[in-house]
């Protein structure tokens, strides 16, 4: 069973950058994974924020970027905002049979 | 405005059953395929089940294989789960998912020992 791993927790300045990562146990994440990134605040359900690595939706602010980097899944937030504080979930897909969850990025605009 | 809205969840003795619904709207639900989610209280996301576009693949985690079964039906554009055997570790809300676009608001399943 593969395991995907996530920074538990991030802190970042408003108008800063932050990168949250996605990796797999089973070597390098790629497009094959067809990586997702999920935002969830307290008491919401989640929301798509990028899927198949890099492509957003019209509800995703311009500042979220999706990208492969040094082997693993990322999501940039170039300028953050009080509003971005929520946990951020990352979805691998392994061969279109099994999908695992990382255990989530608490992010701290502070 | 594509939508999800589950239901079905409720309060189950442990080893009971429970059948989930998702009514989908705002997209072609017969074209995409369609996967349940569950969170526990307090924790993170675990993927449940997967169903294919025309219900021709389904697969499951192990945790809940052998117990679960995930079901559609394109003509009512509606998506099910069918849960048997149910644990106190199967407490959760669940969610229906697209993953690419759009989650539902989530059922809670309390399953009491």
């Amino acid at each position: 069973q593969a395991v995907v791993t996530q920074e538990p927790s991030l802190t970042v300045s408003p108008g800063e950058t932050v990168t949250l990562t996605c990796g797999s146990s089973t070597g390098a994440v790629t497009s094959g994974h067809f990586p997702y990134w999920f935002q969830q605040k307290p008491g919401q359900a989640p929301r798509t924020l990028i899927y198949d690595t890099s492509n957003k939706h019209s509800w995703t602010p311009a500042r979220f970027s999706g990208s492969l980097l040094g082997g693993k899944a990322a999501l940039t937030l170039s300028g953050a905002q009080p509003e971005d504080e929520a946990e951020y979930y990352c979805l691998l897909s392994y061969s279109g049979v099994l999908w695992v969850f990382g255990g989530g990025t608490k992010l701290t605009v502070l | 405005e594509v939508q999800l809205v589950e239901s079905g969840g409720g309060l189950v003795q442990r080893g009971g059953s429970l059948r989930l619904s998702c009514a989908a709207s705002g997209f072609i639900f017969s074209s995409y395929s369609m996967n349940w989610v569950r969170q526990a209280p307090g924790k993170g996301l675990e993927w449940v089940s997967y169903i294919s576009s025309s219900s021709s693949s389904t697969y499951y985690a192990d945790s809940v294989k052998g117990r679960f079964t995930i079901s559609r039906d394109n003509a009512k554009n509606s998506l099910y789960l069918q849960m048997n055997s149910l644990r106190a570790e199967d407490t959760a809300v669940y969610y229906c998912a697209r993953f690419d676009s759009a989650w539902g608001q989530g059922t809670l399943v309390t399953v009491s020992s």
